[in-house]
């Protein structure tokens, strides 16, 4: 059984930086890419970041390219989202995804739980 | 904003045929596959449907998927109460190279 569990959020300032780690077991983790997925309060899906399986190719959303970095340690079954100068419209539930074979581009098809990342002063 | 273009609500009354639209462009519908996902408040998202009309084991056959050119549907025939929920489109984007989702649309039984 698939399972992705988050966790690294909370209460930031603007500014500040944060890391998100998410473990992963039930599957062969270091064959598929990686998806964050970040939804803010009361707002639809917003894709964030991608990993291949290899960590080799490595895909952003605009507005958190320079900021934010996606990374992966297969030997831990970890995926990490590194946020940095974070900005109050960062602010979010931060889900990580398992995607569709080793590049992960064309489907999420497991999610975690999510955690609660709040950008404020 | 949204690549993907949703109608913000749909509904029904128990037992109708609700669908609902996802309008997309060349570069990421007219592209590459056409995945859909389930979401009730304070939840992790569900895929419903991948591969443009692939239904994961253990969604039900009267939720079905379809695509045609840039655009794609989600149809839930023979709706119930616990269908109701927020349902998102997805594709990645090759222009933007980019998975992008739908703008959610909020399915109700009347």
């Amino acid at each position: 059984q698939v399972q992705l569990m988050e966790s690294g959020g909370g209460v930031v300032q603007p500014g500040r930086s944060l890391r998100l780690s998410c473990a992963a077991s039930g599957f062969t983790f270091s064959s598929y890419g990686i998806h964050w997925v970040r939804q803010a309060p009361g707002k639809g899906l917003e894709w964030v970041a991608l990993i291949s399986d290899d960590g080799s190719d490595k895909y952003y959303e605009e507005s958190v390219k320079g900021r934010f970095t996606i990374s992966r340690d297969n030997s831990k079954n970890m995926l990490y989202l590194q946020m940095n100068s974070l900005r109050v419209e960062d602010t979010a539930v931060y889900f990580c995804a398992k995607g569709g074979g080793s590049s992960g581009r064309f489907t999420a098809d497991a999610w975690g739980q999510g955690t609660l990342v709040t950008v404020s002063s | 904003q949204s690549v993907l273009t949703q109608p913000p609500s749909a509904s029904g009354t128990p037992g109708q045929r609700v669908s609902i639209s996802c309008s997309g462009s060349r570069s990421n519908i007219g592209s590459n596959t056409v995945n859909w996902y389930q979401q009730f408040p304070g939840t992790a998202p569900k895929l419903l449907v991948y591969s443009d009309n692939q239904r994961p084991s253990g969604v039900p056959d009267r939720l079905s998927g379809s695509k045609s050119g840039t655009s794609a549907s989600l149809a839930i025939s023979g709706l119930q109460s616990e269908d109701e929920a927020d349902y998102y489109c997805a594709a990645w984007d090759d222009s933007l190279n980019a998975f992008v989702f739908g703008t959610g649309t909020k399915v109700t039984a009347l």
